[in-house]
């Protein structure tokens, strides 16, 4: 079965500084997917990524899967208070979509004033 | 507009009860997933359902039946609850693409 291993478990950084976060597969994904999720409440999808060497941006946030598709990394830049919460990986190991994501056991960020 | 929604959003019982959480998708989407979320944000599948099928159940007890009566709604049903099953439950819709979560249902039992 599919696993990942997301790194650091917790990361508490200074606000405006920057950060990343990786998610390693022990197998080859077919996708992977970044969430986040603030304390309380459900998951809020940031990101996918399927192919090998891809890289999405959105507002300060970056996310690259690596050639191999084993290995991603999700960076922020200048954080900001609001990038607090707990970030996970997801990984579609099997391409059809409808077994649903395995995830990574999140990376507890906290960003101080 | 709540693409996800599931209630109730707090549920706390005894042990030894039956309870239902539902959920219900306005997105369209063709399979619906339950994940449970343990005390460490360990966020694990525990069904999905396309189409009215069940195509997973991941090692869960048979204490916990998914049950859809349409496309758009998968409830969890869990009978004889045990401490164990304190947690966080979430539903999750898709369409060849990303999940679209719940908010959560953070079930207490005592």
């Amino acid at each position: 079965s599919q696993e990942l291993e997301q790194s650091p478990q917790s990361l508490i950084v200074q606000e405006g500084k920057n950060l990343t976060i990786n998610c390693t597969s022990s197998k080859t994904l077919y996708g992977l997917y970044w969430y986040k999720q603030k304390y309380g409440e459900g998951l809020i999808f940031l990101m996918m990524l399927q192919k090998g060497g891809e890289e999405k941006s959105h507002e300060k946030i970056t996310a690259k899967l690596d050639e191999k598709k084993q290995q991603s990394s999700l960076h922020i830049t200048a954080s900001q208070p609001s990038h607090a919460g707990i970030y996970l990986c997801g990984a579609d190991g099997t391409g059809g979509g409808a077994d649903g994501l395995t995830f990574g056991k999140g990376t507890h960020l906290i960003i101080q004033p | 507009d709540t693409a996800v929604s599931q209630t109730p959003k707090y549920l706390v019982t005894q042990m030894g009860n039956d309870k239902s959480i539902k959920c219900e998708q306005n997105l369209g989407h063709d399979t619906m997933y339950w994940y449970k979320q343990d005390s460490k944000k360990f966020l694990k599948i525990m069904f999905s359902y396309n189409n009215k099928e069940l195509i997973i159940n991941e090692t869960v007890p048979n204490r916990f039946s998914p049950k859809s009566p349409d496309k758009a709604h998968l409830n969890l049903h869990i009978n004889s609850l045990e401490l164990g099953d304190s947690a966080v439950y979430f539903c999750a819709s898709s369409q060849l693409g990303p999940l679209h979560f719940g908010n959560g249902t953070r079930l207490t039992v005592t």
